[in-house]
């Protein structure tokens, strides 16, 4: 079946670093890909997505290439803020289309 | 726009009682799914339902069960609790809930904690 793998986290980046989250996927066909972020106490918001090979999806910085030779995902910022600390996870939606299949999460700490 | 809402946000049970959970869609949204998350787990699908119809549903025993009312107003249910029911419940509202085409928006999640 359809599958995610993320970086294991947590990951502890100072300000202005860059950043990168690896995400793999496995599924049939062509699936949707995304990124969505959960603030501490907060429910889950899309970030960025792709929907289709070589599509690039960006959002406040953040940047993700659909990648279908190497079926990756992964999510880049090329400066990082504290207000960036949150937990990052990879999705994808396959053919069947309504259940998005979620990655573990990534947790990503921005020290001043 | 108001978001999406559930109720209540902290919910602690004990073992073999039941448990009703409630979501409230952005308005005009008529799909909603629900998701369980765990630290052990991740975030798992439980089901989605359209127009007070299930389309699909997840790996979860018969004792996960939910509804959607005409309103697009859904609940869902757990009969029975286990510890293992310890979660953040999610609750996600979609126009259509057709990704990628149709964005799911979460609502903060209900804590549940079984004792």
């Amino acid at each position: 079946g359809d599958s995610v793998t993320q970086m294991e986290g947590p990951v502890t980046l100072s300000e202005e670093a860059f950043l990168t989250i690896n995400c793999t996927y496995t599924a049939t066909g062509y699936p949707s890909l995304f990124w969505y972020v959960q603030y501490p106490g907060e429910g889950l918001q899309l970030l960025l997505k792709a929907t289709k090979a070589d599509d690039k999806g960006s959002n406040k910085g953040f940047e993700a290439t659909y990648r279908k030779e190497t079926t990756s995902f992964h999510l880049e910022k090329g400066s990082v803020q504290v207000s960036d600390s949150a937990v990052y996870f990879c999705a994808l939606s396959g053919n069947s289309g309504y259940a998005l299949n979620f990655g573990k999460g990534t947790s990503l700490l921005v020290t001043p | 726009k108001a978001g999406v809402t559930q109720t209540p946000r902290y919910l602690i049970k004990t073992r073999g009682q039941q448990v009703t959970l409630s979501c409230s869609p952005i308005s005009g949204h008529r799909s909603v799914s629900w998701y369980q998350q765990t630290p052990g787990q991740g975030l798992q699908f439980l089901f989605e339902y359209f127009s007070e119809t299930q389309r699909n549903k997840g790996n979860f025993p018969g004792r996960f069960s939910g509804r959607q009312f005409s309103n697009s107003r859904s609940e869902m249910n757990v009969s029975t609790l286990e510890l293992g029911d310890s979660a953040l419940y999610l609750c996600a509202s979609s126009l259509q809930g057709r990704p990628p085409t149709d964005t799911q928006y979460f609502g903060p999640g209900t804590r549940l904690t079984v004792l």
